[in-house]
């Protein structure tokens, strides 16, 4: 089945950029979605195809995808920002096509 | 508002079932797939399954894990989703979430969740 990588912690300073990657073979050719989820409460979506920003998601979050890995990109970083983040894809390439979520990454704001 | 709220969780017996339910508003609920995403305690995010919308045949699709157990269903008149849970294990205990899906033929984007519901499966 397909795998999705994200590493388990991001730690960052105030005011700098962090970087959340997630890998997976050839995810390039996939759409990749990322989801913010703050601690007891649901997720939000952040980016959808690999880069679109849904309506009152800051412009400081973007996103990218090319070859093996997707990586979503948090400019000026705010203590708000700080959550765990998962990346998302649907894989038909498998046996049992479905949908996959990488492991996810906790940000820490320094 | 565009809003999903989520009903029916509960403690419940191993083998046993449990029926939650999805009550969807703010938007056009037929026009939309819908997926569930569960949690299981201190874990990531896992997808259930999800159902098309009635335009793409209402059909359904679920994750390995949960297939032949579970079934997923719509009722486009009353705005409600459903996620039917049969032969219950303990490893299905987590916070299931409703999705509306972005996705036609197969799932997209999650853009809009529940607030979740608290499943516990324990003797």
């Amino acid at each position: 089945s397909y795998v999705l990588t994200q590493p388990p912690s991001v730690s960052v300073a105030p005011g700098k950029t962090a970087r959340i990657t997630c890998g997976g073979n050839n995810i390039g050719s996939k759409s990749v979605h990322w989801y913010q989820q703050k601690p007891g409460q649901a997720p939000v979506l952040v980016i959808y195809y690999d880069s679109d920003r849904p309506s009152g998601i800051p412009e400081r979050f973007s996103g990218s995808n090319s070859g093996n890995t997707a990586t979503l990109t948090i400019s000026r970083v705010e203590a708000g920002d700080e959550a765990d983040y998962y990346c998302q894809v649907w894989d038909s390439s498998s046996d049992h096509p479905g949908v996959v979520f990488g492991g996810g990454t906790k940000l820490t704001v320094l | 508002e565009v809003q999903l709220v989520e009903s029916g969780g509960g403690l419940v017996q191993p083998g046993r079932s449990l029926r939650l339910s999805c009550t969807a508003s703010g938007f056009t609920f037929g026009d939309y797939a819908m997926s569930w995403v569960r949690q299981a305690p201190g874990k990531g995010l896992e997808w259930v399954g999800f159902i098309r919308s009635k335009a793409y045949g209402g059909t359904t699709e679920y994750a390995a894990s949960v297939k032949g157990r579970f079934t997923i269903s719509r009722d486009d008149s009353k705005s409600i989703a459903y996620l039917q849970m049969n032969s219950l294990k303990t490893e299905d205990t987590a916070v299931y979430y409703c999705t509306r899906d972005r996705g036609t033929v197969t799932t997209d984007a999650f853009d809009i969740w529940g607030q979740g519901t608290m499943v516990t499966v324990s003797s």
